[in-house]
C-alpha cells in the first residue's frame, strides 16, 4: 500500500539558511500534520492542514511557515535557522473516510543545522 | 490541555514472554481516540494499535492488545510472545476526536528484549 512520502530524508543547512520539506499524503487523504522531534524526545506537534486550509497550529516558531496545495501535498518551509532547529521533521496524513482518527506517518526528514 | 504520561523510560522482557506498557491520560473530553505508535532504530513512526473511547472493548492486533480504563484513563499495551523485532521505543498517544485534531504523545517507553 502507498505510504506517506517525505523528502529530502535529509538535509544539512548552515545556521542563517532556509529549508524547505515536502510531504506527499497517502492517496486520497485530505488532511496533513507535521510533527518535530528533537533527540531523545516525543513528537511535538507544528501545524495541520485539512482541505487545503490551515486546521491547527502547535509551538511552531514565526520563522516556519506552512501551506497544502491543490494536490494535497504540503510543504514545510523554515527560515533564519538555528541550532536548535536540528530533528526529525514527520508529516502525517489522514482521511475522512473510515479510521480517520488514524494518522500514518512518513519516514521523516532529519535536518541537521551546522 | 490533554496530557499524556508514560512512566516507565525503559522496560525489559525475555524473547517469547509478555509485557506491559504503560499510559495514563488527562482529559476533560468524553470522545476521543488512543494509540500505541512504535519508533525502531530507523525511527519510522509505526502505528500499534487504537482504540475509540467510547467503545468499551479493548482493541487487539494479533500479539498486541491493550487494556483501556476509561474511568481510570489508563491506557496499557500487553506485547505477548515478545519478538526480538518488538525492541523499540513506544509513545502512547492522544487524539481528540475533533476532526484533524493532532496528536499529543506521551514521553515513550523503551522496550529491550532480551535472548
Amino acid at each position: 500500500a502507498a505510504g506517506v512520502i517525505q523528502s529530502p530524508r535529509h538535509l544539512i543547512k548552515e545556521k542563517r539558511e532556509t529549508a524547505t520539506l515536502k510531504c506527499y499524503p497517502i492517496p486520497r487523504h485530505d488532511t496533513v500534520y507535521w510533527y518535530q522531534q528533537g533527540p531523545g524526545q516525543d513528537p511535538q506537534f507544528l501545524i495541520s492542514f485539512y482541505e487545503k486550509m490551515q486546521s491547527d497550529k502547535g509551538s511552531i516558531p514565526d520563522r516556519f511557515s506552512a501551506q497544502q496545495f491543490s494536490d494535497y501535498h504540503s510543504e514545510l518551509n523554515m527560515s533564519s535557522l538555528e541550532l536548535g532547529d536540528s530533528a526529525l521533521y514527520f508529516c502525517a496524513s489522514s482521511s475522512r473516510g473510515p479510521a480517520s482518527d488514524t494518522q500514518y506517518f512518513g519516514p521523516g526528514t532529519r535536518l541537521t543545522v551546522l | 490541555a490533554q496530557t499524556v504520561t508514560q512512566s516507565q523510560p525503559e522496560m525489559s522482557v525475555q524473547e517469547a514472554e509478555t509485557v506491559t506498557l504503560s499510559c495514563t491520560y488527562d482529559t476533560s473530553e468524553s470522545d476521543y481516540y488512543l494509540f500505541w505508535y512504535k519508533q525502531p532504530p530507523s525511527r519510522q513512526m509505526i502505528l500499534v494499535i487504537r482504540q475509540e473511547a467510547y467503545k468499551q472493548q479493548n482493541a487487539t492486533e494479533n500479539r498486541f492488545s491493550v487494556n483501556f480504563q476509561k474511568a481510570a484513563k489508563s491506557f496499557s499495551l500487553k506485547i505477548s510472545d515478545s519478538q526480538l523485532g518488538d525492541a523499540a521505543m513506544y509513545f502512547c498517544a492522544y487524539r481528540s476526536a475533533s476532526p484533524a485534531s493532532k496528536l499529543t504523545f506521551g514521553t515513550g517507553t523503551r522496550l529491550q528484549v532480551t535472548l
